[in-house]
């Protein structure tokens, strides 16, 4: 079964605009929830991660909203640029092992 | 070289051929990981070391077999593969198993 869902799978989004990508969990022996990017030929790369016990967390135009009592976490890119272009995976870490759990990536295009 | 290196980037085999793909990591790190992409899916985590030693298989086919001589170089060994086996494959390495993962830039493979 899938454990970590991500919707949705792509998105295009304006200049400007905000991107908000959506990833929902089951299993609560989670205990980490990064959000990984990855350019075309490029290994994904950490971009921004959260803990249970927080319920936000901003880095720059880069927002995780979490949500435990939902088991719900969201990216939110705030004045997308084309740069931001690419494809986004949330994940979830198990408390035991550290196992990395992915969600199915969201391709995200920011028109000019 | 910096960060996490694999070779070769791309690669086409036929069913019946034997190929190698190689990982290394130059950032001093104690756990390696490979990873399967395929389009619309999921990372799959196939197999984890961690100091040399094998702490995982995903329950990975017989046919992908895995060698970690040191900490800083993890082989992944291809033999009798199938169409479906045609993917990016990944390489990861962390300071240690549940730490952040930095992620190579994959190999592309066919077969056909």
């Amino acid at each position: 079964q899938q454990q970590v869902k991500q919707s949705p799978q792509s998105l295009i989004v304006q200049k400007g605009g905000i991107s908000i990508i959506n990833c929902a969990y089951e299993n609560t022996a989670f205990d980490y929830f990064p959000w990984y990017q990855q350019f075309p030929g490029k290994g994904p790369a950490l971009l921004i991660a959260i803990r249970p016990d927080v319920s936000e967390k901003k880095e720059g135009r880069f927002t995780i909203s979490f949500n435990k009592s939902a088991k719900q976490f969201s990216l939110h890119i705030m004045d997308s640029q084309p740069g931001d272009s690419a494809t986004y995976f949330c994940a979830a870490r198990y408390n035991q092992g550290g196992k990395l759990i992915f969600g199915q990536g969201t391709e995200l295009s920011v028109k000019p | 070289e910096t960060g996490v290196t694999q070779t070769p980037r791309h690669l086409v085999m036929g069913m019946t051929n034997k190929k190698s793909l190689k990982c290394e990591q130059h950032l001093g790190h104690n756990a390696m990981y490979w990873y399967k992409q395929s389009a619309k899916k999921p990372l799959e985590l196939m197999f984890v070391y961690n100091f040399k030693e094998q702490t995982e298989n995903n329950s990975v086919p017989s046919r992908f077999s895995p060698e970690c001589p040191n900490s800083s170089h993890l082989f992944l060994h291809l033999h009798t593969l199938q169409p479906e086996d045609s993917a990016l494959y990944l390489c990861a390495s962390s300071q240690s198993v549940g730490n952040e993962q930095f992620f190579g830039p994959g190999t592309r493979l066919t077969v056909l």
